[in-house]
């Protein structure tokens, strides 16, 4: 059974810094590109960053380029976001999704979502 | 501003049939493949369609079928039941943006 399991929300400062970690199982991770999605709260779903399978490719919506950099572990089946440079706009919940191929773009669709974890972004 | 149009809200009673639209460009519908989502309240999005791999993943009834022409797609739904009130996202990938890219939702009322 795939399970994504998201980690490492919680409240920051503008202009702070916070790491998320998604934890996957289920699947050989490796094979996989995976995505990180947010939702602001009462708002529609923002794609925010993807990475290929192995690492090599990465890809960033305009609104997070520069302050985020998506990671991947495959020894440890887990998937990062460091954000940094944090703003009000960037609270939401993030959850990560496994994509249906190795390589990231045409093929791109998410079966599977973990259950989410809220970045709040206030002074 | 979503790069995919889709309206805010559609209704429809118990037992009729539905339709959402979701309208883009040559970038992203035109040539990339688009896929489904249906969220209901407090949950996590779930994969309806995706246009590539048989349509619908296991486990999602033929209740749920998804049309493309050009650089509009559609979601349609029949026999509609109370369970089905969700929002439902479009998205595909945009091939100028090097981006996913999603509808701004369409919140389904079962009347």
């Amino acid at each position: 059974e795939v399970q994504l399991l998201e980690s490492g929300g919680g409240l920051v400062q503008p202009g702070g810094s916070l790491r998320l970690s998604c934890a996957a199982s289920g699947f050989t991770f490796s094979s996989y590109a995976m995505s990180w999605v947010r939702q602001a709260p009462g708002k529609g779903l923002e794609w925010v960053s993807a990475i290929s399978g192995s690492g090599d490719s990465t890809y960033y919506a305009d609104s997070v380029k520069g302050r985020f950099t998506i990671s991947r572990d495959n020894s440890k089946n887990t998937l990062y976001l460091q954000m940094d440079s944090l703003r009000a706009e960037d609270t939401a919940l993030y959850y990560c999704a496994k994509d249906e191929v190795a390589v990231v773009g045409t093929l791109t669709s998410f079966e599977y979502w973990g259950q989410g974890t809220l970045v709040t972004v206030s002074s | 501003q979503s790069v995919l149009t889709q309206p805010p809200s559609v209704s429809a009673a118990p037992g009729q049939k539905v339709t959402i639209s979701c309208s883009g460009s040559s970038s992203n519908i035109g040539n990339n493949y688009v896929s489904w989502y249906r969220q209901l309240p407090g949950t996590a999005p779930k994969l309806l369609i995706y246009e590539k791999k048989n349509n619908r993943p296991s486990g999602i009834p033929d209740r749920f079928s998804g049309s493309k022409s050009g650089t509009s797609a559609t979601l349609g739904i029949t026999g509609l039941q109370t369970g089905d009130e969700a929002d439902y996202y479009c998205g595909t990938w945009d091939s100028s943006l090097s981006a996913e890219v999603f509808g701004g939702g369409t919140r389904l009322t079962v009347l």
